[in-house]
């Protein structure tokens, strides 16, 4: 079994909507959770940290995070074609070692 | 423009060749990473340099050697490698890897295609 779990899509939305991407996870002593978006021919950038539970909102993006179901979320409202990308979660319990997943592929049309 | 770049974009090699890929890191940080991602794989952890000093070797291949000359500068010796090894290989910083918030920063990578 993965440590990190992400569907690896294609996720295909229309533009406007809202999106939903997720990943579980196996180590429940995970306590530093991360979204990263990649853009094809770059590498990955932060988008969104939170620190053990609870959710974080930053204007379109809001990340959740639900340790007693080892599951984490990333929700973008009003996706825009520019949103279109690979998202990558990644998770520590607090030191330098991330535990990556796969990546979300996420296309939206416009 | 993250403050890592890494040179070159795209490299070709053949399994007898010797070539290095460089990164720089321009943020101040102490210490830098060296990832392989393939596709639809979790990225894969290779070496990790702090103060210069190499803290972790992921059982990595000795056809890949790692050189970190101060805390700007990355390289990745390559020599002997298989068509396997064929990926993108991405370089990362971070202020330093003792913090627990440990926010790291990539460059846009090699894309390495091994004939």
């Amino acid at each position: 079994q993965k440590e990190v779990e992400q569907d690896p899509g294609p996720l295909s939305v229309p533009e406007g909507a809202i999106v939903s991407l997720n990943c579980t996870y196996s180590n429940s002593a995970f306590q530093y959770f991360m979204w990263y978006r990649q853009y094809s021919r770059k590498g990955p950038e932060l988008l969104m940290y939170t620190y053990s539970s609870g959710n974080k909102e930053d204007g379109r993006f809001t990340a959740q995070v639900d340790k007693s179901s080892k599951y984490i979320s990333l929700f973008i409202r009003d996706s825009q074609p520019s949103d279109s990308a690979t998202y990558l979660c990644a998770m520590s319990v607090g030191n330098y070692q991330l535990i990556w997943g796969a990546g979300t592929k996420l296309i939206i049309k416009p | 423009e993250t403050g890592v770049t890494q040179t070159p974009r795209h490299l070709v090699m053949g399994m007898t060749n010797k070539k290095s890929l460089k990164c720089e890191q321009h943020l101040g940080h102490n210490a830098m990473y060296w990832y392989k991602q393939s596709a639809k794989k979790p990225l894969e952890l290779m070496f990790v340099y702090n103060f210069k000093e190499q803290t972790e070797n992921n059982s990595v291949p000795s056809r890949f050697s790692p050189e970190c000359p101060n805390s700007s500068h990355l390289f990745l010796h390559l020599h002997t490698l298989q068509p396997e090894d064929s990926a993108l290989y991405l370089c990362a910083s971070s202020q330093d890897i003792s913090l627990a918030k440990n926010i790291q920063y990539f460059g846009a990578g090699t894309r390495l295609s091994v004939l």
